[in-house]
């Protein structure tokens, strides 16, 4: 059973503040790994796609990085904003045919 | 572009009957699609990977004659969720692969069983 963690399952972080957390997967078989956003009531949104070992992705205050021979991701966020709110995925492509995700991580920013 | 519709949003059956959940890419051609179903305080369990016009791939554990999926061209897919029971009740969601490693996600399923 593949197994995709992440970590810490919740988080509250004071408005203002920069916060970072983990996703970690096998690093045999990897193909592609995924950064959701996911509110309550829409759809996850995708916020990064990384391929390469040492890929580094931004968008905005959200930034990514990528280490597959080790196998861990890091998601961070600078200036937390309210808006941030959201359930975090991580989900792995396994193989290029099957897309497997992690537990999440629930952030909540405290105005 | 990308987007993703799945309906209905919210179904209430009643126990023993079926239900069909239907996931559309409206604007592009999903090669592959995943349904995925989470449990109360758990990630998405993916349930079944499949491709247009041949059998889809269940993970372990899924019951493939309970969970009937049909992805019959290459922007629809259904979830149907045969005689179901209260146990059946949680939220449903289908993603839609445009070339791997891209998805994106429809808005869910609420699927409540009495």
């Amino acid at each position: 059973i593949l197994n995709v963690e992440q970590s810490p399952q919740s988080l509250h972080v004071q408005e203002g503040d920069s916060t970072n957390f983990t996703c970690s997967f096998p690093s045999s078989n990897f193909y592609a790994l995924h950064w959701y956003r996911w509110e309550t009531a829409k759809s996850p949104e995708a916020l990064f796609v990384m391929t390469l070992n040492g890929d580094e992705k931004k968008k905005g205050r959200i930034s990514a990085t990528l280490n597959t021979k080790e196998g861990y991701s890091y998601l961070y966020i600078k200036g937390s904003q309210p808006e941030d709110s959201a359930t975090y995925l991580c989900a792995l492509w396994v193989g290029a045919q099957k897309l497997v995700f992690g537990q999440g991580t629930r952030l909540t920013i405290n105005p | 572009g990308a987007v993703v519709s799945q309906h209905p949003s919210r179904v209430i059956c009643k126990s023993g009957t079926s239900v069909k959940i239907e996931c559309r890419s409206l604007d592009f051609q999903a090669t592959t699609m995943f349904w995925y179903r989470q449990f109360p305080k758990k990630s998405l369990m993916l349930m079944a990977t499949s491709n247009e016009g041949s059998k889809a791939t269940y993970e372990q554990g899924v019951e493939k004659d309970k969970f009937l999926i049909n992805h019959a061209s290459l922007t629809l897919s259904t979830l149907t969720v045969t005689s179901a029971h209260p146990e059946d009740s949680s939220f449903y969601i289908c993603s839609a692969a445009r070339g791997a490693p891209e998805a994106f996600f429809g808005q869910g399923t609420r699927l409540t069983v009495v």
